[in-house]
């Protein structure tokens, strides 16, 4: 079955850096795009960055571009988030998500399996 | 950036009863939507996508209808693993956004 199990979450000073893992089983992670999504403590869900299949291409939330960035090893079934430059409003319950395929050519841009999280605090 | 609202923010319900959920999308998000649920501790899933089409192998009770604007996730017989937070989420318009959600809990 589909599994997806996010790691290296953490408490981390404003400024610092993290970087999230997500490995997946149970499908062929070669031929999905994959996203993070995150939700804050009591909050809502915010999409936050997307990686198509074969790499070719990435897209991010504003509210993380330039500072987060997004990649994948497809040989070992791995997706990451580099986090740059941590601010407060970046803690959350950051999620692993798989596209549900492809709509026109494209991702579909909704998802059909998730993690369940790994927990990022940013606190001086 | 398209603005999800869902209401209400939360529902009481007996089990066995009928939920109705809405989301309405501040621009048209065509039929672009999808209904995810959300148990404590536990990750979303996938209900409902392209606005009326069921996820695999969740149960027939749960339906979604809509376009444009105005959608509607409606459980017709609420089932004890049915209470949770439904988020509705449009994927027409870049960024892909949710909604703030609806609590389903036992009345």
């Amino acid at each position: 079955q589909v599994q997806l199990v996010e790691s290296g979450g953490g408490v981390v000073q404003p400024g610092r850096s993290l970087r999230l893992s997500c490995a997946a089983s149970g499908f062929n992670f070669n031929s999905y795009h994959m996203h993070w999504v995150r939700q804050a403590p009591g909050k809502g869900l915010e999409w936050v960055a997307v990686i198509w299949d074969d790499e070719s291409y990435e897209f991010y939330a504003d509210s993380v571009k330039g500072r987060f960035t997004i990649s994948r090893d497809n040989s070992k079934n791995t997706m990451f988030l580099q986090m740059n430059s941590l601010r407060p409003e970046d803690t959350a319950l950051y999620y692993c998500a798989r596209d549900w395929g492809y709509c026109s050519g494209d991702p579909c841009y909704f998802f059909d399996f998730w993690g369940h999280g790994t927990l990022v605090t940013v606190s001086s | 950036e398209i603005v999800m609202t869902q209401s209400p923010a939360t529902l009481s319900v007996s089990p066995g009863e009928r939920a109705t959920l809405s989301c309405r999308a501040s621009a048209s998000v065509n039929n672009k939507l999808a209904w995810y649920h959300q148990k404590p501790g536990q990750a979303p899933r996938l209900l409902i996508y392209a606005a009326s089409s069921r996820a695999t192998g969740l149960p027939a009770r749960f339906s979604g209808s809509g376009s444009g604007t105005e959608f509607t996730l409606t459980i017709s017989s609420l089932q004890s693993e049915d209470f949770a937070v439904y988020y509705c989420q449009q994927y027409n318009n870049w960024p892909w956004t949710f909604g703030q959600g609806t609590k389903v809990e036992i009345k």
